[in-house]
């Protein structure tokens, strides 16, 4: 079994879908929950970063841990073509080893206009 | 230059040929980190030095060989590589002992393996 599960997709939403993107995870000793945005040859970069469980929003992005389950989401609302990108969860153990992280395989996300 | 900058961008090379990667980071970390990143894959950790010491080396074939000279500049030396090598190799940084750990990647070098 994977540390970590992440449904490739690709997933095609219309123009101002809610979108929602998820992976679940083995390893209960994750605490630290990131999820990462990859435009097409360009690197990941951070999008939204959340400790332990709960939720967190930025804007139109909305991160939620469900550490009972095993489960994290990420949610976009008013979805718009410049969304279309491959979105990462990562996560890692809370023990200092700052920057281990373990990745989702990603999900490509298309926003149509 | 900002960030992490990576080169080249793209390398096509034979299975005996010797070429290297190369990055740099301009964000004043302490931690840089080779991943390798194929289709339909996670992200794989191949290396990892912190202080300029190797402290990560996650079962990588000795045909990928890391050197860190300085904490601004990372290489990955390639030697002998197989077809299923091709993938897209990213260099991150960060500050090691950050609250969110958060890596910053480069663009990353497209490896196509002849």
């Amino acid at each position: 079994q994977k540390e970590v599960e992440q449904d490739p997709g690709p997933l095609s939403v219309p123009e101002g879908a809610i979108v929602s993107l998820n992976c679940t995870y083995s390893n209960s000793a994750f605490q630290y929950f990131m999820w990462y945005r990859q435009y097409s040859r360009k690197g990941p970069e951070l999008l939204m970063y959340t400790y332990s469980s709960g939720n967190k929003e930025d804007g139109r992005f909305t991160a939620q841990v469900d550490k009972s389950s095993k489960y994290i989401s990420l949610f976009i609302r008013d979805s718009q073509p410049s969304d279309s990108a491959t979105y990462l969860c990562a996560m890692r153990h809370g023990s200092g080893n700052t920057g281990k992280l373990i990745f989702g395989q990603g999900t490509t996300l298309q926003v149509k206009p | 230059e900002t960030g992490v900058t990576q080169t080249p961008r793209h390398l096509v090379m034979g299975m005996t040929n010797k070429k290297s990667l190369k990055c740099e980071q301009h964000l004043g970390h302490n931690a840089m980190y080779w991943y390798k990143q194929s289709a339909k894959k996670p992200l794989e950790l191949m290396f990892v030095y912190s202080l300029e010491e190797r402290v990560e080396n996650n079962s990588v074939p000795s045909r990928f060989s890391p050197e860190c000279p300085n904490s601004s500049h990372l290489f990955l030396h390639l030697h002998t590589l197989q077809p299923e090598d091709s993938a897209l190799y990213l260099c991150a940084s960060s500050q090691a002992g950050s609250p969110t750990g958060e890596l910053f990647f480069g663009e990353g070098s497209r490896l196509t393996v002849l």
